[in-house]
């Protein structure tokens, strides 16, 4: 059983458009990352969320935490081939980021 | 920028046979991470090392699989022997400490025929 249920699984749009994937759990995190992994390397992170609530912008996509901490979602404006990959989210529990549980992912294409 | 530095990148191993693979942590960093991928789905925690210790390998079949980090740098994770179930990607990651984000490495590509 998933600490982390990720929606979708697959998500396949055309460039330009919009799209929101959303991690879910029944437990309380500390804080939650977000990676970016493409096929055949290693996860990337691309940013932390700590506090309930918390919004962090980097370019086009927009990370939200939760208010309980215990879900976050990734919007990304105006979809680009180069966002292609496996977006993960991952949390981690008690007072430090300490061991990450990881979501089972979302595989995004961009066509052009 | 430091990297983590993994091999081999791709590895194939008849089953029944040893495979081992090696994780070079960014220097100074003392958390050290060995997770599995299996294809489609997100990474799972097989060790966690803080120097040279162990302090989690709740999830590492420790039947067939060993890790070690003896001086506390580099690590080494052993498989004797491989199961067609552990085709794999096997990922190393380091943080500064527990309180730190995690940077991985390229990872390895384990294919078991």
């Amino acid at each position: 059983t998933q600490l982390l249920e990720q929606s979708p699984q697959f998500l396949s749009i055309q460039e330009g458009e919009n799209l929101t994937v959303y991690c879910n759990s029944s437990s309380v995190f500390s804080s939650l990352q977000w990676y970016r992994q493409e096929p055949g390397e290693g996860p990337v992170l691309l940013v932390t969320v700590v506090t309930g609530g918390e919004v962090k912008k980097l370019k086009r996509l927009t990370f939200q935490f939760g208010d309980a901490r215990k879900d976050s979602s990734l919007h990304i404006t105006a979809a680009q081939p180069g966002d292609t990959g496996l977006y993960l989210c991952a949390g981690s529990r008690g007072t430090s980021y300490g061991k990450l549980t990881f979501g089972q992912g979302t595989i995004l294409t961009v066509h052009p | 920028e430091a990297e983590v530095a993994q091999s081999p990148r791709y590895k194939i191993t008849e089953k029944s046979q040893a495979v081992a693979f090696w994780c070079d942590p960014i220097s100074g960093h003392a958390t050290l991470y060995w997770y599995r991928q299996i294809l489609g789905q997100g990474p799972e925690l097989l060790v966690q090392f803080q120097d040279e210790s162990v302090v989690d390998d709740s999830q590492l079949p420790k039947d067939r699989f060993s890790a070690e980090r003896l001086k506390g740098v580099d690590s080494t994770l052993k498989i004797q022997p491989a199961e067609l179930g552990d085709s794999a990607m096997y990922l190393c990651a380091s943080s500064l400490a527990q309180n730190y984000g995690y940077t991985f490495g390229s990872g390895t590509r384990l294919t078991v025929v």
